[in-house]
């Protein structure tokens, strides 16, 4: 079970906002930066977000990232029916000694 | 750009060794600015870190698989590999391989390659 929780699954109509939560613990995002991975049906992640809100290189800046305190959030603006994929959170946990991931959010667009 | 291959038995016996090796291209495997991780995630589930290593030997373990869990380094070959023992279907998984930088940044993954484990 993982440390860091995400809603199941968001939703929005095109060029709608979307934003994902991931809650963790002062061991995790409390004291250690955020990335955020995007995986879109059947390939392997995308890192979409790292230290917390800043893109990779080809990243749309449709997608921003932010964190507080023990929390953090992806926010997808102006939503296009190719961002249906499966979002991750993850950070390194002090406690656990080991890196972990969010429990994923299924984003549809309807 | 870096790229990196998974390979590997797709299929494992219960209680045997699951053995996978990631070839990386594009950049020195012994490149400061990278560690090199394996990630895995079972049918239909979320993403597992399994663990990294450092070009030079030094690995970093998820507790959780660390008793069965050998990650090593093949300098020569540009290559890095997993060995994960006595094996259950609860290791069933997509398997990745990605480079690891400080906070959890990867950039570049493999393709994946599925394992099942089953007699």
């Amino acid at each position: 079970q993982s440390v860091l929780t995400q809603p199941p699954s968001a939703s929005g109509t095109p060029g709608q906002r979307v934003t994902i939560s991931c809650s963790g613990s002062s061991s995790n995002i409390g004291s250690n930066t955020v990335n955020w991975y995007q995986q879109l049906p059947g390939t392997a992640p995308k890192l979409l977000i790292y230290s917390n809100n800043q893109r990779p290189s080809g990243v749309p800046d449709r997608f921003s990232g932010s964190k507080s305190g023990t929390s953090a959030s992806l926010a997808i603006s102006e939503l296009q029916s190719e961002d249906e994929a499966d979002y991750y959170c993850a950070a390194w946990d002090d406690t656990l000694s080991a890196f972990v991931f969010g429990t994923g959010t299924k984003v549809s667009v309807l | 750009q870096l790229q990196l291959q998974e390979s590997g038995p797709g299929l494992v016996k219960p209680s045997e060794t699951l053995s996978l090796t990631c070839t990386v291209s594009g950049d020195s495997i012994s490149s400061s600015n990278y560690y090199w991780g394996w990630i895995r995630q079972p049918p239909g589930k979320g993403l597992e870190w399994i663990g990294n290593i450092y070009y030079t030997g030094t690995t970093y373990y998820n507790p959780s698989l660390k008793s069965r869990l050998t990650i090593s380094v093949d300098k020569s070959n540009s290559q890095f590999s997993l060995k994960l023992s006595s094996v259950t279907a609860a290791d069933t998984a997509v398997y990745y391989c990605a480079s690891y930088r400080y906070g959890g940044r990867m950039d570049y993954w493999g393709q994946g390659t599925l394992v099942t484990v089953s007699s």
